[in-house]
């Protein structure tokens, strides 16, 4: 099955700061990427995704880069603001089931 | 927009006690899944279900098994619950025929098995 790593696991920046998370996976049919914020107490929510075909997505603040060569991908956010504190989790799917298999996550903490 | 609610948000049991989780989402949805959240280990499948009466193994199923009897709800069963089943339990779910891959997750249930 897939094996998704993700580094690292704890992240502190200060505000205005960017901030970086990476992942790699091991399963060359993998063809799309999600990434979810979990916000303390509140459930995970899609902040932004990529499929294989695209190497960079951006929705303002933040980006998602892949490679598919080096079977890695990372999530940049800039400008970072303390309501970007949250756990962030990385995640790799494959046809024909399409089922996630996610990171381990990071817990990002923004400070003012 | 989408809507996932598990039946409790806490539950406290007991070692050897059949314990289910439910989950409910009201967006038609033919996909629905079962993780459990931990600690340093992130989200772990359980199973997951792609149709009524359908499921499928995930990565973590032993000590578990599932419920899909309605399109709408997808049930969790501890058939003898023990500690190390303690743990943060998230059900998604997502349409099979739409572009998006997208799934919407519940708010959670957190189980402590004494």
């Amino acid at each position: 099955g897939e094996n998704v790593e993700q580094h690292p696991s704890t992240l502190s920046v200060q505000e205005g700061d960017s901030a970086v998370i990476k992942c790699t996976y091991s399963d060359s049919a993998s063809n799309y990427f999600p990434w979810y914020k979990q916000e303390l107490g509140k459930r995970p929510q899609l902040i932004i995704d990529i499929r294989s075909n695209v190497g960079e997505k951006k929705d303002q603040r933040i980006a998602v880069t892949l490679n598919k060569t080096a079977k890695h991908f990372s999530l940049h956010i800039t400008e970072t603001q303390p309501e970007d504190s949250a756990v962030y989790f990385c995640a790799a799917s494959r046809p024909p089931g399409n089922q996630f298999y996610f990171g381990t996550g990071t817990s990002l903490t923004v400070i003012p | 927009d989408v809507k996932v609610t598990q039946s409790s948000r806490y539950l406290v049991k007991r070692t050897g006690e059949k314990v289910f989780l439910e989950c409910v989402q009201d967006m038609d949805h033919e996909n629905m899944f079962w993780y459990r959240q931990d600690p340093g280990l992130g989200l772990r499948l359980i199973y997951f279900s792609y149709d009524v009466k359908m499921k499928e193994k995930g990565d973590i199923p032993e000590g578990y098994s599932v419920s899909r009897e309605k399109k709408e709800r997808f049930s969790l069963i501890l058939e003898s619950a023990s500690t190390n089943q303690t743990s943060m339990y998230l059900c998604a779910s997502r349409r099979r025929t739409s572009g998006s891959l997208e799934q919407f997750f519940g708010p959670g249930t957190r189980l402590t098995v004494l």
